[in-house]
C-alpha cells in the first residue's frame, strides 16, 4: 500500500535560515506528491504540487523536486520567516482510481525571531 | 469564490450523545472527503462520497460512524453515542472531480471534544 514517511520534529530555527523537511514516500502507480501546511487553528492549505517524476512545485518561496529515482520529495526554503511556522504534511494520491490522499505524520516547524 | 466550509468549528458533547458534522464543499464541485486528524498524529481518510452515493468508506470505524451528501444541501459526518476516543479534528475535503490528480481542497475543520 502507500506510505508516507517525513522527518520528524519538532525543526526549531531562527528567521533567515535554510529549510529542508525530508519526506519519501512508497507508492504503486505514479502518484502525484503535496505539501500542505497547517497554521495553528486552522486548516490545511495546499502549499505546492508536483504530478510527474522531476516536476518542481514552488510557492511562498517552498520549492520540492519530485524524485522518482530516490522516492523523494523534499521541501526547501532558502530563508525562513517567523510566519512560516506551522505543521507541514507530505502527502500523495495516487493516479487511476485511488483518490484517498495518505499523508505522513506532520513536522512541526518553529521559526524565532 | 468561497471555500470549503464547516460547521461547527468546535463541537463539546458528551459520552453518549451524538455528533453531526457539516461540510459544504467549493462551488462547482460535487466530490466530497472527510479526513480524522488524532491529536499528534496525520491525517487519515474516512471516506469519500459523491451526490447521494458512497464510493469508498473503507477508513471509517464500521460502528457508530455514518456519513451522507444528499442531493441538496451540506455533507454530513454523523458520530452515534461518542465516545472520549472520538475527540479529533475532522476535516471536510472537495474536488471537482476525481482522476486521482485533482488537488483536494481543505476545510477549516470541526474539532470535536467528548468529555
Amino acid at each position: 500500500g502507500n506510505s508516507v514517511t517525513q522527518m520528524e520534529g519538532p525543526v526549531t530555527l531562527s528567521e533567515e535560515a535554510f529549510l529542508t523537511i525530508n519526506c519519501t514516500y512508497t507508492a504503486t502507480g505514479y502518484p502525484s506528491l503535496f505539501w500542505y501546511v497547517q497554521y495553528p487553528g486552522e486548516g490545511l492549505q495546499l502549499l505546492l504540487k508536483a504530478t510527474k517524476a522531476d516536476d518542481k512545485g514552488s510557492n511562498k518561496g517552498f520549492e520540492a523536486t519530485y524524485r522518482k529515482e530516490t522516492t523523494s520529495f523534499h521541501l526547501e526554503k532558502g530563508s525562513v520567516q517567523v510566519s512560516d511556522s506551522a505543521v507541514y504534511f507530505c502527502a500523495l494520491n495516487s493516479g487511476g482510481s485511488n483518490y484517498k490522499l495518505t499523508f505522513g505524520k506532520g513536522t512541526l516547524l518553529t521559526v524565532n525571531p | 469564490n468561497a471555500g470549503v466550509m464547516q460547521n461547527p468549528r468546535h463541537l463539546v458533547r458528551r459520552r453518549g450523545q451524538e455528533a453531526r458534522l457539516r461540510c459544504s464543499p467549493m462551488k462547482g464541485h460535487s466530490h466530497v472527503y472527510w479526513y480524522r486528524q488524532l491529536p499528534e498524529e496525520g491525517l487519515k481518510f474516512m471516506v469519500y462520497l459523491q451526490k447521494e452515493n458512497i464510493i469508498d468508506e473503507s477508513g471509517m470505524p464500521k460502528e457508530r460512524f455514518s456519513a451522507e451528501f444528499p442531493k441538496e444541501g451540506p455533507s454530513i459526518l454523523r458520530i452515534q453515542q461518542v465516545v472520549r476516543g472520538d475527540s479529533a479534528a475532522y476535516f471536510c475535503a472537495s474536488s471537482p472531480r476525481t482522476s486521482g490528480q485533482e488537488t483536494q481542497y481543505f476545510g477549516p475543520g470541526t474539532r470535536l471534544l467528548v468529555l
